[in-house]
Formats: structure tokens, sequence, C-alpha cells
């Protein structure tokens, strides 16, 4: 079974700083797949970034970059210059990539607040 | 873009009434999910379906069933509406392969009174 840990339930940040937002898993697949996503106030869920754990660099998508160390099993979201339009909902998710389903395992989300 | 859309943004319905809650998505996406989103629980999943009438529980179904006839349309069936059902339903859906995320749609929040 498949479990994401998200330990900071609220962040806070002042505008333009970079923030990490924590992400640990544990898995017994041996190939899986790790995924951020958004979720502002008006609801709608948004990718941001993955990483597979067959990677050797850590990804980056813009301002978002993925912290993956597989060892420590875990997959931190870095946010670089934060903007205010970042407050939103942010969950982490893993799904084994050996099936094709997609289906994908959440945390409990981090809640992000950006101050001017 | 892919766009999913779901049928109500917010609904309203009384305990005992049987609810469908709708969900299509325009890419010809193989795999479909419904989720429900409560606070400090995230994500959970109902339901999904990887073909046509095709569908898989996934980690809690109780209480819910789920339609699939058409590859764009996955629906949600609460057969007889609880309170403790009352959430934000969330649908998603993507191709299948192995590194692929997952589209949204905006959410449903029902209340059941």
């Amino acid at each position: 079974a498949q479990k994401i840990t998200q330990t900071q339930p609220g962040m806070f940040v002042q505008e333009k700083e970079a923030v990490t937002l924590d992400c640990t898993y544990d898995t017994s697949d041996p190939s899986y797949g790790l995924f951020w996503y958004k979720q502002p106030s008006s609801g709608e869920m948004i990718f941001l970034i993955y990483q597979g754990s067959y990677d050797q660099q850590n990804a980056t998508e813009g301002r978002y970059s993925l912290n993956f160390q597989k060892a420590r099993k875990s997959a931190n979201l870095v946010i670089s210059a934060s903007q205010l339009g970042d407050s939103a909902m942010y969950f982490c998710a893993m799904r084994d990539l050996n099936t094709n389903a997609g289906k994908s395992t959440f945390g409990d989300g981090t809640t992000l607040t950006v101050k001017p | 873009d892919v766009k999913v859309t779901q049928s109500s943004r917010y609904l309203v319905k009384r305990t005992g009434e049987k609810v469908f809650l709708e969900c299509v998505q325009d890419m010809d996406h193989e795999n479909m999910f419904w989720y429900r989103q409560d606070p400090g629980l995230g994500l959970r999943l109902i339901y999904f379906s990887y073909d046509v009438k095709m569908k898989e529980k996934g980690d809690i179904p109780e209480g819910y069933s789920v339609s699939r006839e058409k590859k764009e349309r996955f629906s949600l069936i609460l057969e007889s509406a609880s309170t403790n059902q009352t959430s934000m339903y969330l649908c998603a859906s993507t191709i299948s392969g192995p590194l692929v995320e997952q589209y949204f749609g905006p959410g449903t929040r029902l209340t059941v009174t």
C-alpha cells in the first residue's frame, strides 16, 4: 500500500521568497511517480510537476522544482520567488508506474499563504 | 487544452434521495476517477474506470456506485444520500501511460440535509 505524508497543515511565506513544502512517502512498488498539484480557492486542482523514481535529476518546471531524495523517501516541492497567486492548497501524490490506470494516492495537503 | 467538466458546482439534496454527479472529459482519456475531498483528509478515491463499462473500487466505495457507458462520461451515483456524504467531489481523467498527470474538473460541492 502507498502512503503520502504532508506534515505541514499550513505554511506562510513572504512574497518573493522561496518556500519548501514537505512530502514523504512510503511504498513497496519498485517504480513509482511523484506528483504535486495546486488547488486555489476556486477548487480546481492544477498539475504542477512530477518525478519518476528512476529519474536521476530533480524535476523543474519554471518556479517549481521537486527535491527528490529517494533514500529518505521524500519529494519536497520548492517554489522560488513566491507570488501572491501562489496562495493555495498543495497536494503531493504518488502512483505505481507499473499500472496504466493512473490511480494515485494523495496526501492531506498543505495550505500555503503568501504575505505581501 | 484538456477539459473536464462536472454537471454542477453546488448541489443540495435531502437524505435518502438518489443523486447523480456527472463528469465529462473531451480528450479521449481512457481513465477516469471520482474522489471526495474533506478537510484534513486530502483526496480519497471512491471509484475509477480504465475503460468503457469497466470500473474498480477505490478506497471508500461504500454508499456509491458508478457508470461509464461512454468513454467521455463517468457518473457517480449516491443510491440513497446520507448526511455523511456531504463533501466536495472531484472528477479527474488521464491517458494511459506510466508518468502522466491527472486532469481535474472544478468539483461539485454536495450538501445532504
